[in-house]
């Protein structure tokens, strides 16, 4: 069974504070690893997708790292404002093992931040 | 504007009465899902169609159906609702077979007394 870890479950940051939290899947047959970003109230919104072993993406302040040969990645978050309070998805998907199958995307629990002004 | 739309946003309901939740999108995808989603749990897949008259099970899919007849939609069938599967539902789509974004719904609030 497929699992994917988010670690810490839930996270209190000063604003203005950076912040990190991690992600962790298996590290066999890998695809690709997704962040989300999710409002409450609203419907979770695409930050990155990363493919590649060492991929960095970049977004204003939020910035992302996979290591696919240990199986991780973390989010980055760098001066935190509250408009970033929000919980933050991964979901890591699984080369498809026959043609036309599913890209199924296997999801954490997620981390949610709260920022403190 | 590209968009899934969901139809109702909340809903309370009694055991056992039938109901259908609604989902379009405007962006031509071939793939959508439904998914659910419970405090400390990860999105779970319950069904997912990769083109018009193809669905499939995901992880949890006991009690309920779905049905693609157009490629806009993709509605979520519970015959029978149970208290178990009162949840928060999204669903999705995406372009199919590609490492691509997938766009959710604004989500639809069950609950089932």
């Amino acid at each position: 069974i497929l699992n994917v870890e988010q670690s810490p479950q839930s996270l209190h940051v000063q604003e203005g504070d950076s912040t990190n939290f991690t992600c962790s899947f298996p590290s066999s047959n890998f695809y690709a690893l997704h962040w989300y970003r999710w409002e409450t109230a609203k419907s979770p919104e695409a930050l990155f997708v990363m493919t590649l072993n060492g991929d960095e993406k970049k977004k204003g302040r939020i910035s992302a790292t996979l290591n696919t040969k240990e199986g991780y990645s973390y989010l980055y978050i760098k001066g935190s404002q509250p408009e970033d309070s929000a919980t933050y998805l991964c979901a890591f998907s699984e080369l498809p093992q026959r043609a036309n199958s599913n890209y199924q995307l296997i999801w954490g629990a997620g981390t949610k931040l709260i920022i403190k002004p | 504007e590209a968009q899934v739309t969901q139809n109702p946003r909340y809903l309370i309901t009694v055991t056992g009465k039938k109901l259908t939740v609604t989902c379009s999108q405007n962006m031509n995808h071939e793939y959508m899902s439904w998914y659910r989603q419970d405090p400390g749990l990860g999105l779970r897949q319950i069904y997912y169609s990769m083109n018009v008259e193809v669905t499939d099970k995901g992880d949890v899919p006991e009690g309920y159906k779905v049905s693609r007849k157009e490629k806009r939609n993709f509605p979520l069938i519970l015959e029978s609702p149970s208290p178990n599967q009162t949840s928060l539902y999204f669903c999705a789509s995406t372009e199919r077979g590609k490492v691509d974004t997938q766009y959710f719904g604004p989500g639809t609030r069950l609950t089932v007394l």
